[in-house]
């Protein structure tokens, strides 16, 4: 079947502009993870939604990021005033178990 | 808190040759053990994982053993081929959700 889905692939925009990267998890799974990655970095936790509900926000660095998941499905991460440090590839990933994650090919954002 | 350790890259192999990439964690509990592997282009893949004490991880000839005497989770492949050349993240899930990930070993296999 489909696996998780994240547009665009690639995301160039300048500082202090907005921006907003997309996720489409697995059909069904109910649990869904933002993760970012750095540069020869692990991915670093975000934020985890269970259903509609963000359940952990813990790893968001600061109240420029936010993210949504409005009908328990899609979902989709928000930076505001972008940094040239937000530079990264951002990841989603979806869970229909409670220990196992599927991975979508992420978004790569550049902020000049 | 929790933590993983994965050894420094990159590890530079001819095909054939035999592959170990260390990982040790730190983890309250009894957490969940993983392997996942990028490869070029593509996104992080699971490739293998253990839940408990002593259970072996195996998938496309690669193994993993959960040691919680060690608190390890070395990856070993016996012949590595160029196709595995990729970069490889230990993972650790001790519940709450969150999972946590090692920086990562890249892997080069030279034919």
């Amino acid at each position: 079947g489909a696996g998780v889905s994240q547009t665009p692939s690639n995301k160039v925009t300048e500082k202090g502009k907005y921006v907003e990267l997309r996720c489409d998890p697995i059909s069904g799974h109910t649990a869904l993870y933002w993760y970012r990655q750095s540069l020869g970095q692990g991915p670093e936790f975000l934020i985890y939604f269970q259903g509609t509900g963000a359940a952990d926000d813990s790893g968001l660095p600061n109240d420029r990021f936010f993210a949504v998941r409005p009908e328990g499905s899609v979902s989709t991460l928000k930076i505001q005033r972008t940094e040239r440090g937000d530079s990264a590839v951002y990841l989603c990933a979806s869970s229909g178990e409670a220990d196992t994650q599927y991975f979508g090919p992420g978004t790569r954002l550049t902020v000049l | 808190g929790n933590s993983v350790t994965q050894m420094e890259g990159p590890v530079t192999l001819s095909e054939e040759a035999f592959l170990t990439i260390n990982c040790t964690y730190t983890a309250t509990g009894y957490p969940s053990l993983f392997w996942y592997v990028q490869y070029p282009g593509e996104g992080l893949q699971l490739l293998l994982k253990a839940t408990k004490a002593d259970d072996k991880g195996s998938n496309k000839g690669f193994e993993a053993t959960y040691r919680k005497e060690t608190t390890s989770f070395h990856l070993e492949k016996g012949s590595v081929q160029v196709s595995d050349s990729a970069v490889y993240f230990c993972a650790l899930y001790t519940g709450g959700f969150k999972t946590i990930f090692g920086a990562g070993t890249r892997l080069f296999v030279k034919a």
